[in-house]
């Protein structure tokens, strides 16, 4: 049962536009949300996050944005750099859980940012 | 470099045998956590250690064990291999336990698994 969902595996953007990852999730548990960006051969890191009580939150070109209505929760960059070219995974958690520790990945989303 | 380090980052071995997956966390970090990335998926949660002691437990073979040690470092150990153990296993480190909301996980590179 994969309850948080990528369902994009790739994505392509010119330089210098917008890119948007998109991650929907099942579980109304989840109370704090994240993404990670992945390179090749290294581990996943921190990119951005966002707890249940807000909307959005804001870290220069990342934007991350909460609809918890619709369950779902995008990734903006603007503007879009070829550095930006990684995996991009969305991840959640239950902080009040017995688990809360515990991550709960996507599939990811392969962005290319061409030139 | 995240200052997690996972070794070896190949194994390559055959159905039946035993593994043992190494990881050194962050100077400092108490806890440590192990997931398994098989293809096409997302990273799953295994097992997260705190300072020695189990915390939390994911969906876990009883095949595979893990272990922290009093210098922290942590090995996860897989037996009687099967081919669809065939995975990336990432081991990530945080300061204490608490949720992601207040410690935030920085992962190894990971070790690439092939089951042959």
């Amino acid at each position: 049962d994969q309850q948080v969902k990528q369902n994009s595996p790739s994505l392509s953007v010119q330089e210098g536009r917008i890119s948007i990852l998109n991650c929907d999730y099942t579980n109304s548990m989840f109370d704090y949300f994240l993404w990670y960006k992945k390179y090749p051969a290294e581990g996943p890191t921190f990119l951005i996050s966002i707890s249940s009580i807000k909307d959005k939150n804001e870290d220069g070109r990342f934007t991350v944005f909460l609809n918890k209505s619709a369950k779902h929760l995008s990734l903006h960059i603007v503007p879009s750099q070829p550095g930006d070219s990684a995996v991009y995974f969305c991840a959640a958690s239950r902080g009040r859980a017995g688990t809360a520790s515990k991550l709960t990945f996507g599939t990811g989303t392969r962005l290319q940012v061409t030139l | 470099d995240s200052g997690v380090t996972q070794t070896p980052k190949h194994l390559i071995t055959a159905t039946g045998q035993r593994v043992t997956l190494r990881c050194s966390p962050r100077s400092g970090d108490l806890s440590v956590y192990w997931y398994q990335q098989s293809l096409d998926q997302g990273l799953q949660f295994l097992i997260h250690y705190y300072n020695g002691e189990e915390r939390a437990k994911g969906n876990i073979l009883e095949r595979f064990s893990a272990q922290q040690f009093p210098d922290l470092h942590s090995e996860l150990n897989l037996s009687s291999l099967e081919l669809g153990d065939s995975a990336l296993y990432f081991c990530a480190s945080s300061v204490g336990a608490g949720p992601p909301s207040a410690d935030t996980q920085y992962f190894g590179p990971g070790t690439r698994l092939t089951v042959l």
